[in-house]
């Protein structure tokens, strides 16, 4: 089965600072999601990558798929309070595999 | 507005009962999910259902009950033989499969009275 490790587990930036979220898959990704969670709420979907070097960008949040479709990686820039929360990547290795989340990287933006 | 609604956001379960958590959706969405997270473990998927009257079972689906009467609703049971219902239960549509992106409602929150 395939498996998604997010890395760092937490992070600690300071308002205003640039920070990178990664996400590595033990298969290679047919598809690859990101989410991101404020506690005790639901996931709110933010961007879908397929194409090997796929790149994705909303507002200050960019995300890369790379060229083996292995890894992805988050990056904000000029992190805002608004930012903070929990972000889980998702994959599917194939076109009729289930989804499989990471286990999240709790974000913390401080002043 | 579209969107996926689950009621209610907190359940409490005394031992020997079940208890159903809704899920309702308005985005014509053929998927429904119901997933279980748990601190430290990300999501596991319960069960899904691609269209009425079907359903299959997830990772976790042991415990657990579904249905599948009406495109827009997908009710989760939580059985008495759930021994650890604790948890916070999301529940996700999708327009088919597995690769299309997954939309969350907001979570029922279910402790052990």
């Amino acid at each position: 089965s395939q498996e998604l490790e997010q890395s760092p587990q937490s992070l600690i930036v300071q308002e205003g600072k640039n920070l990178t979220i990664n996400c590595t898959s033990s298969k290679t990704l047919y598809g690859l999601y990101w989410y991101k969670q404020k506690y005790g709420e639901g996931l709110i979907f933010l961007m879908m990558l397929q194409k090997g070097g796929e790149e994705k960008s909303h507002e200050k949040i960019t995300a890369k798929l790379d060229e083996k479709k292995q890894q992805s990686s988050l990056h904000i820039t000029a992190s805002q309070p608004s930012h903070a929360g929990i972000y889980l990547c998702g994959a599917v290795p194939d076109l009729d595999e289930k989804l499989t989340f990471g286990t999240g990287t709790r974000l913390t933006i401080i002043p | 507005d579209g969107g996926i609604t689950q009621s209610p956001k907190y359940l409490f379960r005394k031992e020997g009962q079940n208890v159903t958590l809704s899920c309702e959706q308005n985005l014509n969405h053929d998927a429904m999910y119901w997933y279980r997270q748990d601190p430290g473990q990300g999501l596991r998927l319960i069960y899904y259902s691609q269209i009425v009257n079907d359903f299959q079972k997830g990772d976790i689906a042991e415990g657990y009950s579904v249905s599948r009467e009406k495109k827009e609703s997908f009710p989760l049971t939580v059985t008495s033989a759930q021994k650890n219902p604790t948890a916070f239960y999301l529940c996700a549509s999708s327009m088919g499969r597995f690769n299309q992106p997954q939309h969350f409602g907001d979570g029922t929150r279910l402790s052990i009275l």
